[in-house]
């Protein structure tokens, strides 16, 4: 089976500052990928990054990066730079192979960016 | 492509009727997956289709929940009879079978029941 733990309900930044939000995943399957999506208050769900298990560097997209770390089966995303429009819920997801390639989402983390 | 396209967007409906959401995913997705959101339980998988057929549905609250992907291009979900806690926002999605490849969402749909 499946799980995402995402710990932090609610976290706040200053903008201009970086941010990590925390993501831990347990899984049988040897070969998965690991997601993270935004949503905005409008609604819509957009992805942001993705990391493979079996990828050697970290993933990074702009001023998204994702910390991966498999040993301790973590995913954490880290925003640098923040801004105001950064403000969101934020979800890490899973998906594996097989008859697990279902995509399995966390409870998600409302991120505020203040001035 | 016009991406994954949900209808309705909105609906309101009284207690007891019966409720169709229609999704249609990307072309050439071959995985496709129903959400519900709500402020309580969060995002939930309720079922998900691989090349047309159901492989977990076991997200699937309760027998008046129903889902159907006929074809390809067209997946239902559907609601019989509708109850006030069925209130959410239902998603679609669609992929790729390909591990490394994002999921991609529709709009949604939003599901009042009075």
């Amino acid at each position: 089976a499946q799980k995402i733990t995402q710990t932090q309900p609610g976290m706040f930044v200053q903008e201009k500052e970086a941010v990590t939000l925390d993501c831990t995943y347990d899984t049988s399957d040897p070969s998965y990928g690991l997601f993270w999506y935004k949503q905005p208050s409008s609604g819509e769900m957009i992805f942001l990054i993705y990391q493979g298990s079996y990828d050697q560097q970290n993933a990074t997209e702009g001023r998204y990066s994702l910390n991966f770390q498999k040993a301790r089966k973590s995913a954490n995303l880290v925003i640098s730079a923040s801004q105001l429009g950064d403000s969101a819920m934020y979800f890490c997801a899973m998906r594996g192979t097989g008859t697990a390639s279902k995509l399995t989402f966390g409870t998600g983390t409302r991120l505020q960016v203040t001035l | 492509d016009a991406g994954v396209i949900q209808s309705p967007r909105h609906e309101v409906t009284e207690m007891g009727q019966e409720v169709t959401l229609r999704c249609k995913p990307i072309s050439g997705h071959n995985s496709l997956f129903w959400y519900r959101q709500t402020m309580m339980r969060g995002l939930e998988l309720l079922i998900y289709f691989n090349n047309n057929v159901p492989i977990d549905d076991s997200g699937m609250p309760e027998d008046r929940f129903s889902a159907k992907m006929p074809n390809a291009s067209f997946s239902t979900l559907k609601i019989q009879p509708s109850e006030p806690r069925d209130s959410a926002v239902y998603f679609c999605a669609s992929a790729s079978g390909e591990l490394n490849t994002e999921a991609f969402f529709g709009q949604g749909t939003r599901l009042t029941v009075v």
